[in-house]
């Protein structure tokens, strides 16, 4: 099956700097790849994704890239800000399944 | 539109008890989940429903049984609770997207539970 590693599992920065999270998949019919962000107490909520057939997807401050030769995909946040604080995880599917396989993790802080 | 809803948010049982977590959306999504997530281990897939009528094994479906009632609804029982069941509990749907895959989830609010 899915293997989703996720690195690092722990970040720190300071405010407006940059951030960056990477993940890498194991099975090469993985196409679907979205990033999800869990608040403290809170239930994770999808904050970006991308799909195999584009390289980069940005969004205000996010931006997911991804080299499906090299099989990993990262998640960067820019002009971070306190609120970005919270625990980030990183996912695979592939086409013909229904299920999306998770990385660990990664908890992000960031300082005033 | 309330989206994913999970019950209980919290339960404590006792070493053999049984419970049912339940699970309902309202968003008319074909596939349901169940995904447990423990300290540095991220969301690890228990069991699913691709469709009504359908269920399949996750990673770790020992000690679980799941029932898909209807479209919305979606439980997960423990017949005999243990303190390695000890985790949060998370119900989450998703439509497929039209030929293209599952599109991402949306997660219920989670149901913490302890046995001890």
């Amino acid at each position: 099956g899915e293997n989703v590693e996720q690195h690092p599992s722990t970040l720190s920065v300071q405010e407006g700097d940059s951030a960056v999270i990477k993940c890498t998949y194991s099975d090469s019919a993985s196409n679907y790849f979205p990033w999800y962000k869990q608040e403290l107490g809170k239930r994770p909520q999808l904050i970006i994704d991308i799909r195999s057939n584009v390289g980069e997807k940005k969004d205000q401050r996010i931006a997911v890239t991804l080299n499906k030769t090299a099989k990993h995909f990262s998640l960067h946040i820019t002009e971070t800000q306190p609120e970005d604080s919270a625990v980030y995880f990183c996912a695979a599917s592939p086409y013909e399944y229904s299920t999306l396989t998770f990385g660990k993790g990664t908890m992000l802080l960031v300082s005033p | 539109n309330a989206g994913v809803t999970q019950t209980p948010k919290f339960q404590v049982l006792k070493t053999g008890q049984s419970m049912t977590l339940q699970c309902a959306q309202d968003m008319n999504h074909n596939s349901m989940y169940w995904y447990r997530q423990d300290p540095g281990m991220g969301l690890r897939l228990i069991y699913y429903s691709a469709s009504e009528g359908t269920t399949d094994k996750g990673e770790v479906p020992n000690g679980y049984n799941v029932s898909r009632l209807n479209k919305r609804e979606f439980s997960l029982r423990l017949e005999s609770a243990a303190p390695s069941q000890t985790s949060v509990y998370f119900c989450a749907s998703s439509a497929p997207g039209a030929g293209q895959g599952v599109y991402g989830y949306t997660f219920g609010s989670g149901t913490r539970l302890t046995v001890v």
